[in-house]
């Protein structure tokens, strides 16, 4: 049974670093390419995709946040990490972590499984 | 404001035909696949339709996707209370490298 859980702070100041971890279970991270995808919605908004990161290390990130993410993976943990700094109450929202799954399997540019999502409030 | 615009609501009685919109750009729907997904509150996104019109093992004939030009569409027939949900449209971005989403269509099955 594949799951993905987001973890992590409910509550940031504002400057903080954010730190949010996401744990699979069911699947490796060293699979094929698969992939972790992070993605985000602020409240009564949009998803809005940040960043992503394949089995073989490759990332990508939303390019208007790219000098304040990171992503990093601990496949012996079965984790990926993604970090944003310089939190603002503009970063407020539910963070999602979604699998991408083998091109094989459902075609390129899909998540075949999502996190329930964790809800990060940035507050002073 | 989302890059993929759908309706923020749409509704219909049990047995019903259901349909909704996600409307996008050449950068995105006019040259992609595009993914729905089906979401309740507080629980994980689950895959209702991939490659704009495929159905995951599991998911009923009841949902069918298709897209024309720039726009893409969800049809859900045979409407049962249990298809109360929010459902969201997903694309890959050119523009953007990287993924867009609809702003999500709250369904309310009367």
């Amino acid at each position: 049974q594949v799951t993905l859980k987001e973890s992590g702070p409910v509550l940031v100041k504002p400057t903080e670093t954010l730190t949010l971890t996401c744990t699979v279970s069911g699947f490796s991270l060293s699979n094929g390419r698969m992939g972790i995808a992070w993605i985000r919605q602020p409240p009564g908004k949009a998803l809005e995709w940040l960043a992503h990161i394949f089995s073989n290390d490759e990332k990508s990130y939303r390019t208007s946040l790219k000098s304040r993410l990171t992503v990093s993976k601990d496949t012996s943990k079965s984790q990926v990490v993604l970090t944003m700094t310089n939190m603002d109450a503009a970063d407020t929202g539910t963070y999602f972590c979604a699998r991408i799954p083998p091109l094989l399997w459902f075609g390129e540019n899909v998540f075949d499984y999502w996190g329930q999502g964790t809800l990060v409030t940035v507050s002073s | 404001q989302s890059v993929l615009t759908q309706p923020p609501s749409a509704s219909g009685t049990p047995g019903q035909r259901a349909t909704i919109s996600c409307s996008g750009s050449e950068s995105n729907i006019g040259t992609q696949i595009v993914n729905w997904y089906q979401h309740f509150p507080g629980t994980a996104p689950k895959l209702l339709i991939y490659k704009t019109t495929q159905r995951p093992s599991g998911v009923p004939d009841r949902f069918s996707g298709s897209k024309s030009g720039t726009s893409a569409s969800l049809a859900i027939s045979g409407l049962r209370s249990e298809d109360e949900a929010t459902y969201f449209c997903a694309v890959w971005d050119d523009g953007l490298n990287g993924w867009v989403f609809g702003g999500g269509t709250e369904l309310t099955v009367l």
